[in-house]
């Protein structure tokens, strides 16, 4: 099946610091990407969508100068988390389609765990 | 996108067959319906997709009746490493994903 990987896998910072988070998709191209975010116990929240070549769609109540995003190609895609703070710690993955998927299907990347001290 | 209700959570024991039933009353003609694992710290992964009847993979079989106003996923003989929570979905959408709260499902020893 498609692979999707994220870099790193863990991240810890101090706040008011960015942090980059990259995903990567290893055997195909995406046009798009999705980024989620997920708090412990909670499922997978929807923050925005990635275009390749355009800017990102962002999901109601997502602050795009907090988390901005850029598909600079067809295998990645980046988010970068600007001045963090510890409520923005969680568990951020990010997700890709192809082209011969069915319907809803996509391939998830690892997460990375993003902790803000 | 239609909406979906899962049980919160299941408990069961090795071996046993688990059946995880999601509602979706307001299904509409060009949904789909898929269903994802997810284990703690990893990113979800696709189990199966259907649109009506019966279809079965290598790992589970996904029940949709004539209505399609539910769907019930069944794991046959369940092991330790099937403790996960498990997401139904319901769209047309060939991209974008709106994961409900899931079932979390416990296998006991």
């Amino acid at each position: 099946g498609a692979v999707v990987s994220q870099h790193p896998s863990r991240v810890i910072c101090k706040s008011g610091t960015s942090v980059k988070i990259e995903c990567r998709s290893l055997d195909f191209q995406a046009t798009t990407m999705f980024w989620y975010r997920q708090f412990p116990k909670k499922s997978l929240m929807l923050m925005a969508t990635s275009n390749e070549g355009s800017k990102a769609t962002y999901e109601q109540g997502v602050e795009k100068d907090k988390f901005l995003i850029n598909h600079a190609s067809l295998t990645l895609s980046t988010l970068t988390v600007t001045s963090a703070h510890p409520e923005d710690s969680s568990f951020y993955i990010c997700s890709a389609g192809t082209s011969g998927s069915s319907y809803n299907e996509q391939f998830f990347g690892p997460g990375t765990r993003l902790t803000v001290l | 996108l239609a909406k979906t209700t899962q049980p919160i959570s299941m408990d069961s024991y090795e071996g046993q067959e688990v059946n995880i039933t999601c509602s979706h009353n307001n299904i509409a003609t060009n949904d789909y319906i898929t269903w994802y694992q997810q284990f703690p710290s990893q990113g979800p992964r696709f189990i199966i997709q259907g649109y009506k009847t019966k279809v079965t993979n290598e790992v589970a079989s996904l029940f949709i009746p004539a209505d399609r106003k539910s769907s019930t996923l069944s794991l046959p003989r369940v092991s330790l490493s099937d403790t996960a929570v498990y997401y139904c979905l319901v769209g047309d959408d060939r991209d974008k994903i709106i994961f409900g709260k899931g079932t979390r499902l416990h296998i006991l020893p």
